[in-house]
Formats: structure tokens, C-alpha cells, sequence
């Protein structure tokens, strides 16, 4: 356990639906991050807090995407009207200031119906 | 573009013997290469990084070497055991940007 919570670990909705993930980071960690990962490829980075400020987000991030982190502790990443291709793994990490080590939750494995 | 690959999308290892987990990367202005292990149904574990400017770095039965010429990264992993069974990513960074960029990752299966 890396001390990075996410809830819920597994989430299977209809496409159309509209889901909400929720990470609580590292209490310190000042950094958070979203990833998505399918199955056989690495983690793709999706979107950057440091504290409540979101500072970069991928060409990934449709718009039908969107992360809050709103006090600069936990955050929530929001898929409107799901598609089969969001099924995948959403990943959290967290980390200190000019650190490389992310410490990563165990994701939130969203299967789209 | 920028990317970070492996050579290699599985190794079986047999129990005991070292383990050398290859990447080739094309980002030149990188800072950080990082590996990371993921066992199934986890998250991504960091194991170790080495900044641009080192060639070796040694970790707890592990040793990352970087080779800037040929843009070449390894993880060696000594004396194998079972629970090193997992997909091991390699992964990039520059400090000047705040994501890790990630390859595809290869599945080390340790056998008894």
C-alpha cells in the first residue's frame, strides 16, 4: 500500500452514464497526477495538480473529461457520457516537489457497457 | 516523437539468476529515467531512477545503467526471486515539465 487511495477500484456503467473517481494522494504530496492505462500499454499521463492548480492536461482530456482537486488535498476526475473506448484503468499518483518518485494508487478499472 | 520503448515485451527468468530488463528511448532532453514495477491488479511501484548525467546507479538488488550514445536503458535485477514476477515499465521526465512519459512495459515471469 503506497498510502495513495482510490475509490472506487472497480466501476462498470452504460455507456452514456457519467461516472466520478476519487483519489486521496499522500497527505504531504503537494503533487497529483491522473493516468489512464489499458491492458498491455503503459500508464498515459492525462492531467497534473500542483496543490489545487491544474497545470497541464493531455490531449487525452476531451472535453468530456474534467478534474477537480479543490482544496489542494483529494481530488475527483469526471467522465461525462461514457464510450467503450474509456474502458481502462485510471491510475492517481502523487509526489513531493521536484521529486521523481510518484507513488501511485491502484487504480479505478472502469469497464464501459 | 517523443517515446520510451522496450525491446522486449516478455522474459522468463529462471529463480536466482539475474535479470536484465532493456529500454530504448528517443528523448534526448530527458532528466530522469525512472523504472516501475506493476504486479497485476496494483498500481505502478518506483523502483529507482538515474538522472541524464549518471551512467550507474545501484539500488537494493537492482542496478539501473544509462548509455546516452546509444539512448539505452536497463534495469538489472540480481538473484531473481518470485515475487519480482511483474510488468517493469521504464519511464521519463524532465524537470522542466511535471508528467512521466512511460514505454509499454515487459512482463518478467520468474520460474521456480
Amino acid at each position: 500500500d503506497t498510502g495513495v487511495s482510490q475509490n472506487p477500484r472497480h466501476k462498470i456503467t452504460k455507456r452514456g452514464q457519467n461516472v466520478t473517481f476519487r483519489c486521496d494522494p499522500i497527505s504531504e504530496h503537494n503533487r497529483l497526477y491522473w493516468y489512464r492505462q489499458t491492458l498491455g500499454q503503459g500508464p498515459e499521463f492525462l492531467t497534473y495538480f500542483q496543490n489545487e492548480a491544474q497545470l497541464e492536461k493531455s490531449r487525452l482530456l476531451s472535453d468530456r473529461f474534467s478534474a477537480e482537486r479543490p482544496k489542494g488535498s483529494f481530488s475527483t476526475l469526471e467522465i461525462q457520457r461514457t464510450e467503450q473506448g474509456d474502458s481502462a484503468m485510471y491510475l492517481c499518483a502523487s509526489g513531493r516537489q521536484a521529486n521523481t518518485e510518484a507513488f501511485f494508487g491502484q487504480g479505478t478499472r472502469l469497464t464501459v457497457v | 516523437g517523443e517515446s520510451v520503448g522496450l525491446h522486449l515485451p516478455t522474459l522468463s527468468v529462471q529463480e536466482g539468476d539475474n535479470s536484465i530488463i532493456n529500454c530504448a528511448y528517443s528523448n534526448s532532453a530527458s532528466d530522469y529515467f525512472i523504472w516501475y514495477k506493476q504486479e497485476s491488479g496494483k498500481g505502478p511501484q518506483f523502483i529507482i531512477d538515474i538522472r541524464s548525467n549518471m551512467d550507474k546507479r545501484q539500488g537494493q538488488r537492482v542496478t539501473v545503467l544509462l548509455n546516452k550514445t546509444v539512448k539505452h536503458l536497463s534495469l538489472q535485477i540480481a538473484a531473481t526471486q518470485p515475487g519480482d514476477s511483474a510488468v517493469y515499465f521504464c519511464a521519463e521526465n524532465k524537470e522542466s515539465d511535471y508528467k512521466l512519459s512511460f514505454g509499454a512495459g515487459t512482463t518478467v515471469t520468474v520460474r521456480a
